[in-house]
């Protein structure tokens, strides 16, 4: 079974702290996906990874980075933590042309 | 980019029922992904399916990719079926397996 690993269940930050979120996942899959899901905006790709130190913007980059040093770790980095950052992450993995498999997610709220 | 609509928006049924939810999307794909939420808000993927038909249990799904759309079938439903039902879609190459998400199904079974 595809495992993917996030960090953090729950996670509360401050406004301008620099946050990690981190994601592992045990299959050697060459894609991976950061996601934030908010209620009636569904789900929108961050950034996404097809290689080890590749990465492509997604729809919602603006305000986030991330890092793939490893194959099996994708990180989202937010900069500098704004309220409006508050949402549910959700990292996933695949290969190519193959389902994608998602982590239990991370719920982020910046106070 | 690619737009994505899923109807109903919300369904709610009798333990037992059949139901049938659509997914119609406004350019030609090579990637259609269906994903069960459930209530904790871990993502499952159900069906990696770009054309064609597949069946898992009571669950099946068929994509007629010439004519832009999906459904998902689920037969006999049972309360572990609720929640929100989303359809991904994309077209995929070497580096670029980008998923565009309709707005979701939300399911609810009902004892």
């Amino acid at each position: 079974d595809v495992k993917v690993t996030q960090s953090s269940r729950y996670l509360v930050k401050r406004t301008g702290e620099k946050v990690f979120l981190e994601c592992v996942q045990d299959m050697d899959h060459e894609n991976m996906f950061w996601y934030r899901q908010d209620p009636g905006l569904g789900l929108r790709l961050i950034y996404f990874s097809y290689d080890v130190k590749m990465k492509e913007k997604g729809d919602i980059p603006e305000g986030y980075s991330v890092s793939r040093e490893k194959k099996e770790r994708f990180s989202l980095i937010l900069e500098s933590a704004s309220t409006n950052q508050t949402s549910m992450y959700l990292c996933a993995s695949s290969l190519s042309l193959s389902p994608q498999h998602f982590g239990d997610g991370t719920r982020l709220s910046i106070l | 980019g690619i737009q994505v609509e899923q109807s109903p928006p919300d369904l709610i049924l009798q333990e037992g029922a059949n139901s049938t939810l659509r997914c119609n999307f406004s350019d030609s794909v090579n990637n259609l992904q269906w994903f069960h939420q459930n209530p904790w808000g871990q993502l499952i993927n159900l069906f990696y399916i770009p054309s064609g038909t597949k069946q898992n249990g009571r669950l099946s799904a068929t994509t007629v990719a010439t004519e832009r759309y999906s459904l998902l079938y689920i037969s006999s439903s049972q309360t572990t079926d609720s929640g929100v039902y989303f359809c991904a879609v994309g077209r995929s190459n070497f580096g670029n397996e980008k998923l565009t998400f309709g707005t979701g199904t939300r399911l609810t079974i009902i004892p």
